[in-house]
């Protein structure tokens, strides 16, 4: 979707190393989430922030943590990756309950 | 997290209408239902939600049972674009937030 860009769409790195992902929104949408999709689990919510500086805990959190400074970045940070942090990340964005949500077109992320 | 239950997998011949089935008997009333579906190496699309009527767009139909227990996405009449894995989400009200389950593949047959 043209108004959300996740960058690097792929990523290979090594355990240990920390490693963060960007979503970048241009439709001033209030709030932004993180899933990972796995083989078997579907989309599995990480974080989400409803407002600058404003975040919380999904249902996979543990690893994970995000930052969002200005309404359009929303920041994933892995501090140090694990092989289990093999996935494919995805950005959601929205501006409420009455509303459908947008999504990225994903980061692949491998750990090796 | 509210939690829906859908197929697996359900095929259907192109040109003809789709009928995918989801259940969330533990929904609240202020649950917003959700579906969204997902091609190959893409991430999820929008296609409908609504909360207690029935609701139609250019994309589909929604269809929601009366005590809301369950709902009905229909597509009127399949192509092979609508091959998709799709997904059935309540949106609840607290925290905003939304918990997707693993959805149905639906297949079209030429």
């Amino acid at each position: 979707d043209a108004g959300i860009t996740q960058s690097p769409r792929h990523k290979v790195t090594e355990t240990g190393t920390p490693v963060t992902l960007r979503c970048h929104q241009t439709e001033n949408h209030r709030y932004m989430y993180w899933y990972r999709q796995d083989p078997g689990h579907g989309l599995r919510l990480i974080h989400y922030s409803y407002g600058v500086k404003d975040t919380d805990k999904g249902e996979v959190s543990d690893g994970y943590s995000v930052s969002r400074s200005k309404t359009e970045d929303f920041l994933l940070t892995l501090e140090s990756a694990t092989s289990s942090q093999t996935s494919v990340y995805f950005c959601a964005t929205g501006t409420g309950l009455n509303y459908g949500y947008t999504f990225g077109s994903g980061t692949r992320l491998t750990v090796v | 997290d509210a939690k829906t239950t859908q197929p697996n997998s359900m095929e259907s011949n192109e040109e003809e209408p789709v009928h995918l089935p989801c259940n969330h008997s533990t929904i609240s009333g202020t649950d917003y239902i959700h579906w969204y579906r997902q091609l190959p190496s893409q991430g999820p699309e929008y296609v409908i939600h609504g909360l207690t009527s029935n609701v139609n767009n250019r994309m589909a139909s929604l269809a929601i049972a009366e005590d809301r227990k369950s709902s009905t996405l229909i597509l009127h009449r399949a192509t092979l674009r609508d091959a998709a894995v799709y997904y059935c989400i309540l949106q609840e009200n607290t925290g905003n937030q939304f918990y997707f389950g693993t959805g149905t593949s639906l297949t079209v047959i030429p």
